[in-house]
């Protein structure tokens, strides 16, 4: 069965700093890969996803992930946070033949203006 | 776009007691799913709806629950005989063309069982 593990629970930056939020999955075949956030008092918002082609995959608010087939890695990145970018973010993964999406944990982002 | 609608928003009842959560989904939407989240975890698959056709559902899915989507349109998720561990905040989301892929989410229905 397909898992996601999202080793960071709670991240915290200051305004400017770099962001890298990390995501491994496991499944040896083809995948889906995505990105949810979800802003305090909102509903899960997709923020990115990688299907196929180029590896490196822009979404909206500046992030941008890179899938690394070698490492069963999506990691999420951003140069510079910003104090909205405070909210907890998902690694989701849909493998194989499978119709629904397997989630991580989550790591909350709390960024300090 | 009006989104993915549930109701109600927050449901507190006794252990023992039915409980019935409704989804709306964007209404071009084909594809309808229930997750379950609970505090420090991501969301967790329960049932997944083509049309009105319930074509997968989870281990975690006990013989008491049961969802239902009529028309095709909206959906229901019961509950029977609630126990504590169902306490947990469900979700509806919805989708058209892949069969994962970009799942729109609604605020979900927060349950707490005392």
């Amino acid at each position: 069965a397909q898992s996601v593990s999202q080793h960071n629970h709670h991240v915290i930056l200051s305004e400017a700093a770099s962001l890298e939020l990390g995501c491994n999955y496991s499944y040896g075949g083809t995948v889906n890969l995505f990105w949810y956030v979800q802003y305090p008092g909102q509903h899960l918002q997709l923020l990115l996803k990688y299907f196929s082609g180029d590896p490196l995959v822009k979404g909206i608010k500046g992030f941008e992930a890179e899938f690394i087939k070698s490492k069963f890695s999506f990691n999420l990145r951003k140069p510079s946070v910003q104090w909205s970018d405070t909210a907890e973010y998902f690694c989701a993964v849909n493998a194989g033949s499978a119709r629904q999406l397997t989630f991580g944990s989550g790591t909350q982002l709390t960024v300090l203006p | 776009d009006t989104g993915v609608s549930q109701d109600p928003r927050h449901k507190i009842t006794k252990r023992g007691q039915n409980v019935t959560f409704r989804c709306d989904p964007i209404s071009e939407h084909n594809r309808l799913y229930w997750y379950r989240q609970t505090l420090g975890q991501g969301p967790e698959f329960l049932t997944y709806f083509q049309n009105e056709a319930q074509l997968e559902k989870s281990r975690l899915l006990s013989d008491r629950f049961s969802a239902e989507r009529p028309k095709g349109s909206f959906s229901t998720l019961e509950i029977q005989r609630t126990e504590q561990g169902d306490s947990a905040m469900y979700l509806c989301a919805s989708s058209s063309g892949q069969p994962a892929g970009a799942l729109h989410f609604g605020n979900g229905t927060r349950l707490t069982v005392t």
